[in-house]
Formats: C-alpha cells, structure tokens, sequence
C-alpha cells in the first residue's frame, strides 16, 4: 500500500525557517518524481514544487512564489521527500502535501497524497 | 504560466443529476490535465489523468474529456459521496497550475 507521511509543521515567526518531511512507503521511491502541494486557508490549492528522480539528475522545479526561498531535496536510500522553506512569509501559511508523480498515457499526474501538515506563519 | 479557468466555481445539484465543469487554459496543453476531487478536511484525490483516463478504483460515472484549451469532468449521476470541491491540474509545463476550484453542493 502507498503511504506518504508528511511531518514537521507547525507556528514560525516572519522570516524564519521549517524543514517539512515526507516519508514515502510501499513503492519504489526512487523512481519517482515528487511533488509539494499546498492549501491556504479556505482557499484552492497551490502547486509549490517537484523533484525529479536519480536518472533525471534530480533536478527540481519551483513555482514562483518560492523560487529561492524554498528547496526540495530527497534522500532516496531513506525514502523520504524534503521541503526546506526560508525567509517564511504570513502568505506561506499553508497545509503542505507531499504528492507522488507518475507518468502514464503520455502526461504525469499525482497519484497519491499524504495527509498534509499545517504550516502557521505569524509573530 | 498558464491560467487554469474553471467553471463554475460553484454549483448545487441533486443526487443523480448529470454534472458538468469545465476548465480552460490559457494556451493549449495538449492532454496534459487531470481532475482531482477534495472533501473537507482531506487530501486531493487523482480521478482523471491524461485529460480522459479513468485513475484505477475511480467509480465509472466519472469522465473527463477534451484537448488544447477546453477540459470537462462529467460526472454522469451524483451520488450523496461525490460532493466535494474538484480541481483541474495542468501537467504541460512549469509552474504547473491548478483551476480555482468548483465546490459541488447538495441542491
């Protein structure tokens, strides 16, 4: 059974940092791509940004709202996705999904979804 | 990026009504889409990938059509389980992008 476990949420002031942590089970992690998603308040959901696998050199994607401020990484031998997120912003208050990308008919999708952890931004 | 417009962004209905929302893309993604359905308090869950094929264990009354700008989700009878807040995701290039949403509620 896939399983994606997100955890490390929880209250950071303006300006500082979280590490957020997916660890992935009953799949082959490593072959892979993953992504983070989130979801303000009552409001629609975001994508953030995706890792690809070893053989695509895991090279990432960022959406703009984050591009330098936030970092994904994976630790394939632990099977477990990472979100390095700093310079945290009020706007950043989010619940963070972890989400595994496949590919099949010609286009990638996200497939499975952890339970997300709430990520709270205020002074 | 490309502007994912979904439509409507609410709509009531009854169980066993027909069930239509559309999605628009600012430029043409090919069949780069997917549909994904949300209850409260809940993550995501894929029920179309590939702009029309059905995710495994999805219950047949969901499809999805459509290619370039214009995608449908068809839900071909409401059931009580299927109220929920659905969303188009585009897969065709960085930042993919999201539809803002059409919360499906009980008429």
């Amino acid at each position: 059974e896939v399983q994606l476990v997100e955890s490390g949420g929880g209250l950071v002031q303006p300006g500082g940092s979280l590490r957020l942590s997916c660890a992935a089970s009953g799949f082959t992690f490593s072959d892979h791509y993953m992504d983070w998603v989130r979801q303000a308040p009552g409001k629609g959901l975001e994508w953030v940004g995706r890792t690809r696998n070893r053989a695509n050199s895991y090279s990432t994607e960022y959406a703009a709202s984050v591009k330098g401020r936030f970092t994904i990484s994976r630790d394939d031998s632990q099977n477990s996705l990472y979100l390095q997120m700093n310079s945290l912003k009020t706007e950043d208050t989010a619940v963070y999904y972890c989400a595994r990308c496949s590919y099949g008919s010609g286009s990638y999708f996200l497939d499975y979804w952890g339970q997300g952890t709430l990520v709270t931004v205020s002074s | 990026a490309i502007q994912m417009t979904q439509s409507p962004s609410s709509l009531s209905a009854s169980v066993g009504d027909r069930v239509t929302i559309t999605c628009r893309a600012s430029q043409g993604i090919r069949n780069d889409l997917g549909w994904y359905q949300q209850k409260p308090g809940k993550a995501p869950k894929l029920l179309i990938y590939a702009a029309s094929n059905l995710q495994s264990g999805v219950p047949s009354r969901f499809s999805g059509s459509g290619s370039g700008t214009d995608f449908t989700l068809t839900i071909s009878s409401l059931q009580p389980e299927d109220f929920a807040t659905y969303y188009c995701l585009q897969d065709y290039n960085y930042p993919l992008t999201f539809g803002g949403g059409t919360k499906v509620e009980i008429k």
